[in-house]
């Protein structure tokens, strides 16, 4: 069946520590997205890529990084300048604008 | 810019009646789209609903419907007969134009009691 993964689900980080968060998608979707959700909240932006090779920033960047070299793989790096990393992660793609998202099942990262 | 507010926090509703979960938007570009997303307590988010800006018709899919007031920027999801599985939070979501960003409301997590 077609898909997003996203692994691990759960991910422990030291402070001043860089991790990276995995997803992959069969769905031959050409746009990926990265979101935050904090406790009670809504969903914010990091990252999207429109094509590969290809991203742009969303609305909380700061202390992330992404890569696209293949259309499948859209992995998160959370950098020890994210102050704040402590949230849960969710990855999606869609065949377009007009479309609506399919998402993975998120990573959960926790500072310890 | 763009803004999706949702304000309604919690709400109630028996199993088997219907509930309307209120969403506002503001944007200043005619063409946008209108998302509805379920979250259950396992955290993935599950595409209910779109509409767009310049359909005529509400959408609906199954048991739910958006109510589509565009001259009051209004895209209420509407649930019939709820049941148990119902229960979770729902995030209205919005695109502008045709471009890529979709942003999100703070949610509604909806209680269904049996």
């Amino acid at each position: 069946d077609g898909g997003i993964t996203q692994s691990p689900k759960y991910l422990f980080r030291k402070e001043g520590q860089n991790v990276t968060l995995s997803c992959e998608q069969n769905l031959n979707h050409d746009a990926m997205y990265w979101y935050r959700q904090d406790p009670g909240q809504g969903l914010r932006l990091i990252y999207y890529s429109q094509i590969v090779n290809d991203f742009q920033k969303g609305d909380i960047a700061e202390g992330y990084s992404v890569s696209r070299e293949k259309k499948e793989s859209f992995p998160l790096t959370v950098t020890s300048a994210q102050k704040n990393p402590t949230a849960f992660y969710l990855c999606a793609s869609s065949l377009a604008g007009l479309y609506g998202y399919t998402f993975g099942s998120g990573t959960r990262l926790t500072v310890v | 810019a763009q803004k999706i507010t949702q304000t309604q926090p919690g709400m109630f509703v028996q199993e088997k009646e219907a509930v309307t979960l209120d969403c506002t938007y503001d944007t200043s570009d005619p063409s946008y789209g209108l998302f509805w997303y379920k979250q259950p307590s396992s955290g993935e988010m599950i595409f209910l609903i779109y509409q767009g800006s310049y359909d005529q018709q509400n959408a609906t899919e199954g048991r739910y419907s958006l109510n589509f007031q565009k001259a009051r920027k209004s895209a209420n999801l509407v649930i019939s007969a709820s049941q148990l599985g119902d229960s979770a939070m729902y995030f209205c979501a919005m695109r502008e134009g045709i471009g890529f960003k979709t942003i999100f409301g703070a949610g509604t997590r909806l209680f269904v009691k049996a």
